[in-house]
């Protein structure tokens, strides 16, 4: 079965960093591209971050750069999102996805972590 | 940025009903459209790709058109299974990937 479960999330107050993990399972891994989109209770769904299935180029929402880092262990069939000066917009469900028909039209999702930034 | 206009953005309708959800770039996305499905509590779901290719799980009920800047999630006779909100999302010129602002369908 195919299956992506995200791990990580919590309460973080403003300011601090987070790591996000995602654990990839009954697909080939290391052939696809990897994606973190996130959803803030009660809004739409907002990209993230992009990496290439070799880890060679990343791309960031503007949201987000120069905050967070998105990487990959093939190794492990794991993807992470380490998350620094975090803020309170930044409260979201975090959703890893891939496509794997389309690389960039997501057809597997995670169940979501939810990371709230708070005092 | 491309931005993703969806509309209405709640559609009541009838089990039974045709529903009719719209969604238009502010640029040419080709036919790089995707729409998803997302119910309470869980995670969204790939319903149509390459603007009308259904993805797999998903009946002949849905059928999305469209090309360019305006596109069309059609659902023919809605079922009760059918009730959630739809995003389409556009990967013709990214970053960003972009999404519409979703379409609540309930029931009416």
């Amino acid at each position: 079965e195919v299956q992506l479960v995200e791990s990580g999330g919590g309460l973080v107050k403003p300011g601090g960093s987070l790591r996000l993990s995602c654990a990839a399972s009954g697909f080939t891994f290391n052939i696809y591209k990897m994606n973190w989109v996130r959803q803030a209770p009660g809004k739409g769904l907002e990209w993230v971050s992009s990496i290439t299935n070799s880890g060679s180029y990343i791309d960031y929402a503007d949201s987000v750069k120069g905050r967070f880092t998105i990487s990959r262990d093939n190794a492990k069939n794991s993807l992470y999102l380490q998350m620094h000066s975090l803020r309170a917009e930044d409260t979201a469900v975090y959703y890893c996805a891939s496509g794997l028909i389309v690389s960039v039209a997501l057809d597997i999702w995670g169940q979501g972590t939810m990371v709230t930034v708070s005092s | 940025e491309i931005v993703m206009t969806q509309s209405p953005a709640t559609l009541s309708v009838s089990p039974g009903e045709r529903a009719t959800l719209s969604c238009r770039a502010s640029q040419s996305v080709n036919s790089n459209l995707a729409w998803y499905q997302q119910k309470p509590g869980q995670a969204p779901r790939l319903l149509i790709y390459g603007a009308s290719t259904r993805a797999t799980g998903f009946p002949a009920r849905f059928s999305g058109s469209g090309s360019g800047t305006e596109f069309t999630l059609t659902i023919s006779s809605l079922q009760s299974e059918d009730f959630a909100v739809y995003y389409c999302q556009q990967y013709n010129d990214w970053p960003p990937l972009t999404f519409g602002g979703g379409t609540k369908v309930e029931i009416k």
